[in-house]
């Protein structure tokens, strides 16, 4: 079975310029979550999706926006790109919200350049 | 809130001895925990998780973890080091559904042990 699946795997985009990242969960599992990881750093938190509706969020900015699709794949936006947006962008999937006890399965992530 | 202390930056230790990877936690109630590995430029691998039960977890690639609610810690451990577990650990906390507060599938993460294994 194929695991959560990213796109791109790189990129590079100018500051002030917009960014869509895509993922497709692993199949059967409703949830996807997004997270930033900084180098260096441990993931941060940014949105959880779950049958298409956001559950939660992260301390990000306006400028982070996501969504869900009926077939469960979900796309993070982030418009108006800083420096400091430049990390790389992991979307995660789990069977469902419910149980805080299934585990999350990450993708390869999502590496985004701003210059 | 949640945190998560991973208090050695980078692990060392010869092939073929124990290896240690330290993790501690803050949060309120009983916690769900979490292992995962990162290898270079590539995605998190889960290892293992602790959620009731046994407080020794075991997981993949002959790792185990030892849940201590007393010390709020939650070690990774291998009995026998290999070259090919050098990589970028982290400990990873999630609260109950009935106490996240709407938090959703958060995972809260520390900030990460890199673990090197010398032959």
């Amino acid at each position: 079975d194929a695991g959560v699946t990213q796109s791109p795997t790189h990129l590079i985009k100018t500051r002030g310029q917009h960014v869509t990242l895509r993922c497709s969960p692993i199949s059967g599992h409703k949830s996807v979550s997004w997270y930033q990881q900084v180098l260096g750093q441990g993931p941060q938190f940014i949105f959880q999706y779950y049958e298409k509706e956001e559950r939660g969020r992260g301390n990000f900015p306006d400028r982070f926006s996501a969504r869900q699709f009926p077939n469960y794949s979900s796309e993070l936006n982030v418009n108006a790109l800083l420096l400091g947006d430049s990390a790389l962008y992991l979307c995660a999937s789990s069977l469902s919200r419910i149980f805080s006890g299934n585990t999350i399965y990450f993708g390869e992530g999502s590496w985004l350049t701003v210059v | 809130a949640q945190s998560v202390a991973q208090p050695e930056d980078q692990v060392n230790v010869a092939e073929g001895n124990p290896l240690t990877v330290k993790c501690t936690y803050s949060v309120s109630g009983n916690p769900y925990l979490f292992w995962y590995v990162q290898y270079p430029n590539r995605g998190l691998q889960f290892l293992l998780k602790y959620i009731t039960g046994d407080n020794l977890v075991k997981g993949s690639y002959g790792f185990e973890a030892e849940f201590n609610k007393s010390q709020t810690s939650f070690h990774l451990k291998k009995p026998s080091a290999l070259v090919s577990d050098s990589a970028l650990y982290f400990c990873a906390v999630r609260l109950p559904q009935f106490l996240n507060n709407n938090a959703g599938n958060m995972l809260t993460f520390g900030g990460g042990t890199r673990l090197m294994v010398k032959p």
